[in-house]
């Protein structure tokens, strides 16, 4: 029972790299989530999928992009990749009804030089 | 779109003493409201959830959490804290009519023996 998988665990990028973060789950989950984690700020939500082949924009969505390539994967990409996105990334899914708890992947701890 | 406010940033405790944390949301319809735990290096974990019904709800390993309507509150509160209670703790709303997960910036609580 994975529950939600992320890679990679950690990474160090230069400025103006590329990359992207996998997310997938087997929990059967329409929503999808991307957060990042800053000291002292809680998680932001950067981009959230409702379900297959949808997604929307969260609360810092600039500098990111998203697939939901399937029900059960939901990737972010980081094109350019700057100092301020340094963060810890993490993934969430939740079951088809709203009103549920999401459940976390370990995160992504990217560091930007 | 709904929001969340934790009035604490850090709660320093002594072992054995109650603590209490505070949540205050912000929505113009009903909400779901939740409580997650985060232990250094790890993900978050569900510590309770409130959907609908009892206004009272509880966790398994202590912890307990009110949802008041008029005060917009959701605090949560233990009455008796462990040294493995030192963590950070975030909570979150949901609005019945969005997909999006909203958190608060975190508590940080800090059991002294």
């Amino acid at each position: 029972n994975a529950g939600v998988t992320q890679t990679p665990k950690f990474q160090v990028l230069k400025t103006g790299q590329s990359m992207t973060l996998q997310c997938a789950q087997d929990m059967n989950h329409n929503s999808m989530y991307w957060y990042r984690q800053d000291p002292g700020m809680g998680l932001r939500l950067i981009y959230y999928s409702a379900s297959e082949g949808t997604t929307d924009k969260g609360e810092v969505p600039n500098g990111y992009n998203v697939s939901r390539l399937n029900k059960r994967e939901f990737s972010l990409r980081l094109e350019s990749a700057a100092p301020s996105q340094t963060s810890v990334y993490f993934c969430a899914s939740r079951a088809d009804r709203i009103n549920t708890e999401a459940f976390f992947g370990q995160g992504t701890r990217l560091t930007v030089v | 779109a709904q929001s969340v406010t934790q009035l604490d940033s850090q709660v320093p405790v002594f072992e054995e003493a109650p603590v209490e944390l505070r949540c205050n949301y912000s929505s113009s319809v009903s909400v779901y409201l939740f409580w997650y735990v985060q232990y250094p290096n790890q993900g978050l974990q569900l510590l309770l959830k409130y959907l609908s019904g009892s206004t009272l709800v509880e966790s398994i390993n202590g912890f307990e959490a009110e949802f008041n309507k008029s005060q917009t509150s959701f605090h949560l509160r233990k009455p008796s804290v462990h040294i493995s209670d030192t963590a950070e703790y975030f909570c979150a709303v949901s609005a019945s009519n969005d997909y999006k997960l909203s958190f608060g910036a975190g508590t940080t609580v800090t059991v002294r023996a």
